[in-house]
């Protein structure tokens, strides 16, 4: 298993660029989290997504879209960059969808500069 | 414990002693709490978790330690290694639905030869 995997590792873009960021995972997990990573602070939950066919909104969800495309997939999209959305992000998932109290199994993150 | 802000508090002790790092959580209805340990240029790693009904926990070298009356949440790990310098995440589930965790600052532990 390769768990929860994420591409790119790296991203440099302009202002007012788009990109996604793409997550994967191999373990049959019902829910999937984007979060974002600033230097220094704790992770922060951007959107979420608790089963295949469901989003909602987390803490920081301004600029920012999602697409469950899959049972095993969950993108992040960005429509145009901002030099405040530079941060590192990672995706991770869970087991069980409502009610859980399951452990939260992360990506290695991708670093995203926006200049 | 940790607050909000921009400097990340630390923690250094002497390989082979004991360390505690503790964490302030914020909602009293929270039911479930995670400690994650995060290497450099990594994504946060799992190291032991304790639900609302329990006050203590104990994993390979970890105990977590929750006092809910005043809302605190404690990783101690005893005698440290090298491998676990690090910064640790206290999280807490503030969801009665899907579960949203909400991360604390983090702690830099540093461990001396």
């Amino acid at each position: 298993n390769a768990g929860v995997t994420q591409t790119p590792k790296f991203q440099v873009l302009k202002t007012g660029q788009s990109m996604t960021l793409q997550c994967a995972q191999d373990m049959n997990h019902n829910s999937m989290y984007w979060y974002r990573q600033d230097p220094g602070m704790g992770l922060r939950l951007i959107y979420y997504s608790a089963s295949e066919g469901t989003t909602d909104k987390g803490e920081v969800p301004n600029g920012y879209n999602v697409s469950r495309l899959n049972k095993r997939e969950f993108s992040l999209r960005l429509e145009s960059a901002a030099p405040s959305q530079t941060s590192v992000y990672f995706c991770a998932s869970t087991r069980v969808g409502q009610g859980s109290q399951e452990t939260q199994y992360f990506g290695p993150g991708t670093r995203l500069l926006v200049l | 414990g940790e607050s909000v802000g921009l400097h990340l508090p630390t923690l250094s002790v002497q390989e082979g002693d004991n360390s505690i790092i503790n964490c302030a959580y914020s909602n009293s209805a929270s039911d479930y709490f995670i400690w994650y340990k995060q290497e450099s240029g990594k994504g946060p790693q799992f190291i032991i978790d304790i639900r609302s009904n329990m006050d203590k926990r104990q994993g390979q070298r970890v105990t977590v330690l929750l006092n809910k009356t005043v809302k605190h949440l404690s990783l101690q790990i005893a005698a440290t290694q090298p491998g676990d310098s690090a910064v640790y995440f206290c999280a807490e589930n503030m969801s009665q639905g899907a579960q949203k965790l909400v991360f604390g600052q983090g702690t830099r532990l540093t461990i001396n030869p």
